[in-house]
Parts: structure tokens; sequence; C-alpha cells
């Protein structure tokens, strides 16, 4: 069964460091999202992707936060300088048109 | 844009118990999807469901788009069973994203 992939799955890093995340959606899949979700509460997107174009980004923090998605497959979110309130799992998702399906995530820690 | 509330918020039962969640949302949604957020973190599908009731084994859903609302039955709750349960439907503004309730946090004792 085909999923999304996501990777790392965990990262440590300090205050003001840059820090990556990667995210393959299900080949086939022309949407993708990228989510964050802070403990005890559901995601929250972060920007929305269809192929290459940006569809939604307006709850990314643009001025440390960029998204990428090249050859609208696989996708890139970059964080810098990352800030201690960053420490939160991303998720990533992609969409057949009905449903989304998850990948496993990243959980970052800022310290 | 769309409010989603979930009930309870947090649920302990005894392994073999029956549950009810509950879905409330601000608008009219033509998607609602039920996920399961297992101790590790990964977001797993349960039901796409925008109206109507499906079932899959010992979970049902059931949506009633008119009314604003989607509600999920676990039977013979098991320990497996334990995570947060999310729904989730479209924002307003953008057609394919989608907004999450808070959860509810579901523990089944053993």
């Amino acid at each position: 069964e085909a999923e999304v992939a996501q990777s790392p799955r965990y990262k440590i890093t300090e205050k003001s460091q840059a820090v990556a995340f990667w995210c393959d959606p299900i080949s086939g899949h022309a949407t993708l999202y990228w989510y964050r979700q802070i403990l005890g509460q559901g995601p929250e997107l972060l920007v929305q992707f269809q192929d290459e174009s940006v569809v939604d980004d307006s709850q990314l923090p643009k001025d440390r936060f960029s998204a990428e998605r090249l050859k609208g497959v696989d996708s890139t979110l970059k964080i810098q300088p990352a800030e201690l309130g960053d420490s939160a799992m991303y998720l990533c998702a992609s969409t057949d048109g009905y449903e989304q399906y998850f990948g496993p995530g990243t959980r970052l820690t800022v310290t | 844009g769309i409010q989603v509330e979930q009930s309870p918020p947090d649920l302990i039962l005894q392994e073999g118990a029956n549950s009810t969640l509950r879905c409330n949302f601000s608008d009219s949604v033509n998607n609602l999807q039920w996920f399961h957020q297992n101790p590790w973190g990964q977001l797993i599908n349960l039901f796409y469901i925008p109206s109507g009731t499906k079932q899959n084994g010992r979970l049902s859903a059931t949506t009633v788009a008119t009314e604003r609302y989607s509600l999920l039955y676990i039977s013979s709750s098991q320990t497996t069973d334990s995570g947060v349960y999310f729904c989730a439907v479209p924002g307003v503004n953008y057609g394919q994203n989608f907004v999450f309730g808070p959860g509810t946090r579901l523990s089944v004792l053993p």
C-alpha cells in the first residue's frame, strides 16, 4: 500500500539553527500539505501545494519558514532560524481529492 | 472560518466498553474524515464520511451534514484503541485544505 514518506522522524536542534524536513507524497497525488501539531492540539495547516504551486500559505510564518515543491513531487519545509516555540510535530499529507493521507511526521525539539 | 468542536475532550473506558465520540462543525461541508492518532504520532485514516453511515469492524461513523455533526462509535473497545481521535473538515476558503477539531483523548484500561 502506498504511503507518504517523511524524514527525519526526529530532529533535535539548537535555537537559531536551520532545520529542514522532507516529504514524498503518494505517487500521483497532486495536492500536498504541511501541518504543524503542537502537543495537545489538532494539526494546523502551514502550507498547501497544488503540483508545484502554493495554494495557501496564509498560516506560514514567512519570516522564518519556507516551503518548496520544485518538481511537483516531493517537498521540503525549512525553518531558519529555529525558535523554542517551533518545537512540535510536523506532518505532511497528500490527497487523492477525497481523503487525506498522512506521513509518520517529524518530531522537532528546539533546545 | 469554519469552527470544529469535539466532545468529550477526554474519555476513560474499561476494555470491552462502548463509546460515542462527537464532532460538531459550524458550516456546511462536503467532506469529513475521522483519524486516530496513535502514541507514536501517526494519523491513521478511519473514515472518509461526508454523509451517511459507514462501518469498519468494531468502528462505525455517521455524518448528518444537514445538522452539522458526525459521530464515531467504538464498540467492544480494546487497549489498542487508546490515542487521540480527530475529525477534520474542509476550510471554507480553500476547498481542499482541512480544519481539525481539538480531538478526543481515549484511554482504554485493561
